[in-house]
């Protein structure tokens, strides 16, 4: 099945510093990008819609300034968190979605993300 | 607004044996219904898709069924194994283009050996 890659897989880092995690598409072309969050032992909470060459669309509740999203091509988003923050901890998850294959939509192996 | 159901929270089984997991949605008019599992601390896993017109998809062991009008869709896993154990998502999309998915709870599934 198509792969989608997360870089990295975890990252420490201290409070007030900037972690970007990227997300790609190995083998198909991804028009539309999601990034999640998840907390121990509960589902997926969406963040923010990510579409190439356009302004990424944020849920309600998710500060844009502090999750900033580039879809720079059709295989790679970003998602950046900056001046990171203890309560930011969690497992981030992108997603993209293959349009070729019955818009099967694949998951990344995730990042987990410990703001010290 | 989109729910999505899934019964049981936690399901534990011994080896061998045949088991159904279950999830229901509130709003019918979805474009399609995907079935993922998910290891612990890793992602997911896309299992099965179901598109709004099928009424069922199979892969090995794995068989999806999708009942549009009562807002279901039953997961089958068949001579269940050890390897099955995970959490197991279902989430429905509702349609056009960048909509996104609505998850369920997860149902997390132990089989002994």
């Amino acid at each position: 099945g198509a792969v989608v890659s997360q870089h990295p897989s975890w990252v420490i880092c201290k409070s007030g510093t900037s972690v970007k995690i990227e997300c790609r598409s190995l083998d198909f072309q991804a028009t539309t990008m999601f990034w999640y969050r998840q907390f121990p032992k509960q589902s997926l909470m969406l963040m923010a819609t990510s579409n190439e060459g356009s302004k990424a669309t944020y849920e309600q509740g998710v500060e844009k300034d502090k999750f900033l999203i580039n879809h720079a091509s059709l295989t790679l988003s970003t998602l950046t968190v900056t001046s990171a923050h203890p309560e930011d901890s969690s497992f981030y998850i992108c997603s993209a979605r293959d349009p070729g294959v019955g818009e099967t939509q694949y998951f990344g192996p995730g990042t987990r993300l410990l703001v010290l | 607004k989109q729910e999505v159901t899934q019964i049981p929270a936690a399901l534990s089984v011994p080896e061998g044996e045949n088991l159904v997991l279950n999830c229901s949605f509130t709003d019918s008019a979805i474009y399609n219904l995907q079935w993922f599992r998910q290891d612990p601390g890793k992602g997911l896993t896309s299992l099965l898709l179901i598109q709004s017109s099928q009424r069922e998809q199979t892969s090995g062991r794995l068989n999806a069924s999708l009942d549009k009008s009562s807002g279901r869709s039953t997961l089958y896993i068949a001579a269940s194994q050890p390897g099955d154990s995970a959490t197991y998502l279902c989430a429905v999309r509702l349609g056009g283009s960048g909509s996104r998915l609505t998850f369920g709870e997860g149902t997390q599934l132990t089989v002994n050996p």
